[in-house]
């Protein structure tokens, strides 16, 4: 039973436009919700969270929105560069199980 | 500031064998967690362990099991392997309180 679902199995962006990656969830009962980033080779590396009673976390080029009654976030970068073409996971923590539950992953690939 | 590192990189194993993975949590964390990642899928949370105690588990059987130790290293081992066992194996560490997890480069397990 998938609780996380990224839809989109790839983006493709030009460099310096934004990339909007799109995440939703069946389980009300996520506390948090977090973008983790991974490379080829190495393990996923932790971008940004959000909790579940906020509705925007921002962090340099980084902007995730919540939309709960949706039980859907969304992940913007802007503006988009090279070193951004990687596999972005969405994932939900359940502070019942301490769990995160992971999506199937979005690759990214920024063009020049 | 040491990040989360795993032993060994790649490992390949025979049907019916047994396997231990090793992790060394990043410095100030007293969790550990373990996923199993699938070929083009997210990772899956195997469990979670604090105070060397199990903490949370995910849907894996009981052959799946795991220690913490003292200084907040882990083992997962995996009894009587099954070709569909064959997974990238990712450690992550963390604290109690925070939903963030902070993960190794991964285990590469072959079962042939």
């Amino acid at each position: 039973d998938q609780q996380v679902k990224q839809n989109s199995p790839s983006l493709s962006v030009q460099e310096g436009r934004i990339s909007i990656l799109n995440c939703d969830y069946t389980n009300s009962m996520f506390d948090y919700f977090l973008w983790y980033k991974k490379y080829p080779a190495e393990g996923p590396t932790f971008l940004i969270s959000i909790s579940s009673i906020k509705d925007k976390n921002e962090d340099g080029r980084f902007t995730v929105f919540l939309n709960k009654s949706a039980k859907h976030l969304s992940l913007h970068i802007v503006p988009s560069q090279p070193g951004d073409s990687a596999v972005y996971f969405c994932a939900a923590y359940s502070s019942n199980d301490y769990k995160l539950s992971f999506g199937a992953g979005t690759t990214v690939t920024v063009r020049a | 500031e040491t990040g989360v590192t795993q032993s060994p990189t790649h490992l390949i194993k025979t049907r019916g064998q047994q396997v231990t993975l090793r992790c060394s949590s990043q410095s100030g964390h007293n969790t550990v967690s373990w996923y199993q990642q699938a070929l083009g899928q997210g990772p899956q949370f195997i469990f979670q362990y604090y105070r060397e105690e199990e903490n949370g588990r995910g849907n894996f059987p009981p052959r799946f099991s795991g220690l913490q130790f003292p200084n907040y290293s882990s083992e997962l081992n995996v009894n009587a392997l099954e070709l569909d066992d064959s997974a990238l194996y990712l450690c992550a560490s963390g604290t109690g309180t925070r939903p963030e997890q902070y993960f190794g480069p991964g285990t590469r397990l072959t079962v042939t």
